[in-house]
C-alpha cells in the first residue's frame, strides 16, 4: 500500500500459506465491521463485512471472525497469493461514519 | 474500477491557498463520504452527505467544507492550506445510509508546498 509514516504492523507469509490479520476495535456499541484492502496507489477496496449479530462470515478465500467479548476482529485469507500483497484495514461503523484501524501490511513471498 | 471518480488526481499548491476536490459517486448511490489519508494519521473520516444533506461529521477542520449537489456529485473545499494538509483525499459512495459497502475512488493527492 501507500508508504505512510505510521509504523504499520507487517505480516510476511509464503505463497500458498494461510494469513491471519488481527484488529482490535474500540467501541463496544459498534454493530458493523468491514475489512478493506488497499494496494499501492489505489483507494481502499471492500473485502468482506460482518454485523455484530454474527461471529463468523465467509467469502471467497476470506473469513472474518468477530469476538465481541474482547472486541477483536480477524481476517483469514486462505492460500495467500502474491496479488494479496497490500495494506489491510479493519473498520468499525460508529453512527454514520467508519472508524479505520491503522492497517497491517501483508507481504507475500513467492 | 469502483465506479467512483475523483478529480484531479494530483494537486500541488502553496500554503494559504484554496482548492476544490471533486467526486462523482457510482451511478445511483446517494451517499458520499470524504476521507483523508495522511502520513501520520492514517485513514480518517471527514464528512458524509446523503442525497444532498450532511449526515455525519468526523475530524473535519473548520477550514474544510463540503457539499453535495442535486446531481449527487460532491466537492470538498480546503482553504487556508497548511503544509500538514498534504495527504490523499478519498471519496467513497454507497447506495444508502445504513449497513452498506462503501466504494472508494482512486483519490486525489494534495501536496502543499
Amino acid at each position: 500500500g501507500e508508504s505512510v509514516g505510521l509504523h504499520l504492523p507487517t505480516l510476511s507469509v509464503q505463497e500458498g500459506d494461510n494469513s491471519i490479520i488481527n484488529c482490535a476495535y474500540s467501541n463496544s456499541a459498534s454493530d458493523y465491521f468491514i475489512w478493506y484492502k488497499q494496494e499501492s496507489g489505489k483507494g481502499p477496496q471492500f473485502i468482506i463485512d460482518i454485523r455484530s449479530n454474527m461471529d463468523k462470515r465467509q467469502g471467497q478465500r476470506v473469513t472474518v471472525l468477530l469476538n465481541k467479548t474482547v472486541k477483536h476482529l480477524s481476517l483469514q485469507i486462505a492460500a495467500t497469493q502474491p496479488g494479496d500483497s497490500a495494506v489491510y484495514f479493519c473498520a468499525e461503523k460508529e453512527g454514520g461514519k467508519l472508524i479505520f484501524g491503522q492497517g497491517t501490511e501483508l507481504s507475500v513471498k513467492p | 474500477d469502483s465506479g467512483v471518480t475523483q478529480t484531479p488526481k494530483h494537486l500541488i499548491t502553496a500554503t494559504g491557498q484554496r482548492v476544490t476536490l471533486r467526486c462523482s459517486p457510482r451511478s445511483g448511490d446517494l451517499s458520499v463520504y470524504w476521507y483523508q489519508q495522511s502520513l501520520d494519521q492514517g485513514l480518517q473520516f471527514l464528512i458524509q452527505y446523503y442525497n444532498g444533506e450532511e449526515r455525519a461529521k468526523g475530524n473535519i477542520l473548520e477550514r474544510f467544507s463540503a457539499q453535495q449537489f442535486p446531481d449527487l456529485h460532491s466537492e470538498l473545499n480546503l482553504s487556508s492550506l497548511e503544509l500538514g494538509d498534504s495527504a490523499l483525499y478519498f471519496c467513497a459512495s454507497s447506495g444508502a445510509d445504513g449497513y452498506n459497502e462503501q466504494f472508494f475512488g482512486p483519490g486525489t493527492r494534495l501536496t502543499v508546498l
